[in-house]
């Protein structure tokens, strides 16, 4: 079956212009998370839901950032504003029912703010 | 607020070698520890997915245990290939049921000489 996809795989914006990035989990997986990562750097959280609610989003950096899944499904990270500190890949896994399974990722999006 | 510590953090060793890297992390109130392999410009991988009531996995020439009292996981690679060359991360799940954002290391970039 298909893996998590993620569009698009390289995004290049403007300072303080608005992007969105998509995230499709693998098909029955109710949980689905961003991850940021920096250069030379681990991924780091961002956002979880569980179904159609965010379950935590104590990884958002500021309220710039804003994420959905209005329909259970796909996702969509919402940067408002964008800032050069902004440039990252951005990473989307999904896991199984219950959290605490193996997670799943994405091949991310790559982000340059200029 | 949990730290994951991961030594070396790199590490290039000729083809046919065994190898260990490490992950430590500061709070042992975690609920399963997984090992991740990053290639150049793509996502993750899982390897191995440890609970926090196992003390090991096993999936082909990767075992990976775990010391949840200490605070230790140890990858172990079995006689080396070239193609095993990529970033391996460590990370590490909580919450009440595992559902938190993981937390990862910074990784260990590994190289394996033909």
């Amino acid at each position: 079956g298909a893996g998590v996809s993620q569009t698009p795989s390289n995004k290049v914006t403007e300072k303080g212009k608005y992007v969105e990035l998509r995230c499709d989990p693998i098909s029955g997986h109710t949980a689905l998370y961003w991850y940021r990562q920096s250069l030379g750097q681990g991924p780091e959280f961002l956002i979880y839901f569980q179904g159609t609610g965010a379950a935590d989003d104590s990884g958002l950096p500021n309220d710039r950032f804003f994420a959905v899944r209005p329909e259970g499904s796909v996702s969509t990270l919402k940067i408002q504003r964008t800032e050069r500190g902004d440039s990252a890949v951005y990473l989307c896994a999904s896991s199984g029912l219950a959290g605490g399974d193996t997670q799943y990722f994405g091949p991310g999006t790559r982000l340059t703010v200029l | 607020k949990q730290e994951v510590t991961q030594i070396p953090a790199a590490l290039s060793v000729p083809e046919g070698e065994n190898l260990v890297l490490n992950c430590s992390f500061t709070d042992s109130a975690i609920y399963n520890l997984q090992w991740f392999r990053q290639d150049p410009g793509k996502g993750l991988t899982s390897l191995l997915l440890i609970q926090s009531s196992q003390r090991e996995q096993t999936s082909g020439r990767l075992n990976a245990s775990l010391d949840k009292s200490s605070g230790r996981s140890t990858l172990y690679i079995a006689a080396s290939q070239p193609g095993d060359s990529a970033t391996y991360l460590c990370a590490v799940g909580g919450g009440a049921r595992g559902a938190d954002g993981l937390t990862f290391g910074k990784g260990t970039h590994l190289i394996i000489q033909p």
